[in-house]
């Protein structure tokens, strides 16, 4: 099993300042396609979670290009270059290399 | 958009079974993957399993294998979690979610199970 591991676990933010989380995995997520399998998520307080960044960097389909993602292998991070007050909530990042799925533990940014 | 909706959760004691449904809006059910991830009381994401398009390729966490059976009828555009011998650690919310590339897409308002007697 990959084992994903998030940093920090809390993250107290300004708005208009900017942010980043870290993510590692056990194992490196880059398959021989060139792709890294690696997604990122935001969960809003009282919502499902929703897909902010797949295939390690590509935002998914109506996020704020103030989201971006950079990495490879096992390393990766998640950067808000300008928070806004609707990105509270917990950040998880997840590997869709091999089976099973895991997910990060989540980090709760908070402002 | 794709609207996924899940339903059949519900109060179960420990060692009873549920059957959980998801219906898909999309014209294209059949081309994807889909998976199941629940959400335990204030904890964080569990993926539970997967299925492919045309349901031969299945996998299951560890936790729940011999247990819970994932399936799919994509003339009906529909998505199914067998759940039997549930046990008190299975009490969570559970979301059908599409999947592409890698990636969870598109997630389901979420279905509560709770096994307790």
């Amino acid at each position: 099993e990959i084992v994903m591991t998030q940093s920090p676990l809390s993250l107290p933010v300004t708005p208009g300042e900017p942010a980043s989380i870290s993510c590692r995995s056990s194992q490196s997520l880059l398959q021989s396609d060139g792709n890294n399998y690696l997604s990122w998520y935001l969960q809003k307080p009282g919502q499902s979670p929703q897909l902010l960044i797949y295939l390690g960097s590509n935002r998914a389909s109506g996020v704020p290009d103030r989201f971006s993602s950079s990495g490879s292998g096992i390393e990766f991070t998640l950067k808000i270059s300008r928070v806004e007050a609707e990105d509270v909530g917990v950040y998880y990042c997840m590997q869709g290399l091999r089976p099973p799925v895991t997910f990060g533990p989540g980090t709760k940014v908070d402002i | 958009e794709v609207q996924l909706v899940e339903s059949g959760g519900g109060l179960v004691q420990p060692g009873g079974s549920l059957r959980l449904s998801c219906a898909d809006s999309g014209l294209t059910f059949g081309s994807h993957w889909m998976d199941w991830v629940r959400q335990a009381p204030g904890k964080g994401l569990e993926w539970v399993a997967h299925i492919n398009g045309d349901g031969s390729v299945k996998n299951y966490v560890d936790s729940v294998r011999g247990r819970f059976a994932i399936s799919r009828d994509n003339a009906k555009r529909s998505l199914f979690l067998q759940m039997d011998s549930l046990r008190a650690e299975d009490t969570a919310v559970y979301y059908c979610v599409r999947g592409d590339s890698g990636a969870l897409l598109y997630w389901g308002q979420g279905t509560l199970v709770t096994v307790s007697s």
